[in-house]
């Protein structure tokens, strides 16, 4: 299976800044997505990266607030922009490579004051 | 895809088996069951899945029932490095690509 670096693995940010979280893949994957983990609760799925165009947003999320970008096979970004300490989650990679099952890095964990 | 409902918490004896139960009576024919845990500080591990045969790797077990309403995922020997959040998660799968919907997990709790 594939190895899913994310970084930074953790941060803690001043309201009303901006981060941007990178994923890093050592093969080329089929697909990315962006989940976010609240304190305390389940996953829930952000959008999926798309190469080279614009990513597909679940109902809740907004490109102002979720830019991503996923320039080719193997990397993506994830911005959390004017953050809120309503942002403070752990936010995660995962990728599928042909038909093998989703795989996940171990995500960002961020805290915003 | 198919809601699921599991029970939020169960312990099991280490050494023991570990059976985890999930329903999902909605399930629709082309949806396949999957199974991912969570360890503390950890992203989601796969684990199983399954379409209407029962499935074994190194890891699990998975049982799913003739109807397909339910399944049960069971840890044959659980050991204290089980200890984590369960996920029964029904999806379609026509290439693997899809997304993946979690619900609230069952939270294992494997004691000496």
């Amino acid at each position: 299976s594939a190895v899913i670096s994310q970084k930074p693995s953790r941060d803690i940010c001043q309201r009303g800044t901006s981060l941007t979280i990178q994923c890093q893949v050592d093969s080329q994957v089929t697909m990315m997505f962006w989940y976010r983990q609240q304190p305390g609760q389940s996953l829930t799925l952000i959008a999926t990266a798309n190469q080279g165009s614009e990513a597909t947003y679940e109902s809740g999320f907004v490109i102002d607030k979720f830019p991503i970008s996923r320039p080719n096979l193997t990397f993506s970004t994830l911005t959390v922009s004017n953050m809120s300490p309503e942002d403070s989650s752990i936010y995660l990679c995962s990728v599928t490579i042909s038909n093998q099952p989703q795989h996940f890095g171990d995500g960002t964990r961020l805290s915003i004051l | 895809d198919a809601k699921t409902t599991q029970p939020p918490s169960m312990d099991c004896a280490e050494g023991r088996a570990a059976n985890l139960p999930c329903n999902h009576s909605t399930i629709s024919g082309n949806e396949y069951v999957y199974w991912y845990r969570q360890i503390h500080s950890q992203g989601p591990q796969y684990i199983i899945h399954g379409l209407k045969n029962n499935e074994t790797n190194e890891m699990a077990s998975l049982i799913i029932t003739e109807d397909r309403k339910s399944s049960t995922l069971i840890l044959p020997h659980a050991t204290l490095r089980d200890t984590a959040v369960y996920y029964c998660i029904v999806r379609v799968v026509s290439n693997q690509g899809g997304k993946l919907i979690f619900g609230q997990g069952t939270e294992l709790s494997v004691k000496p």
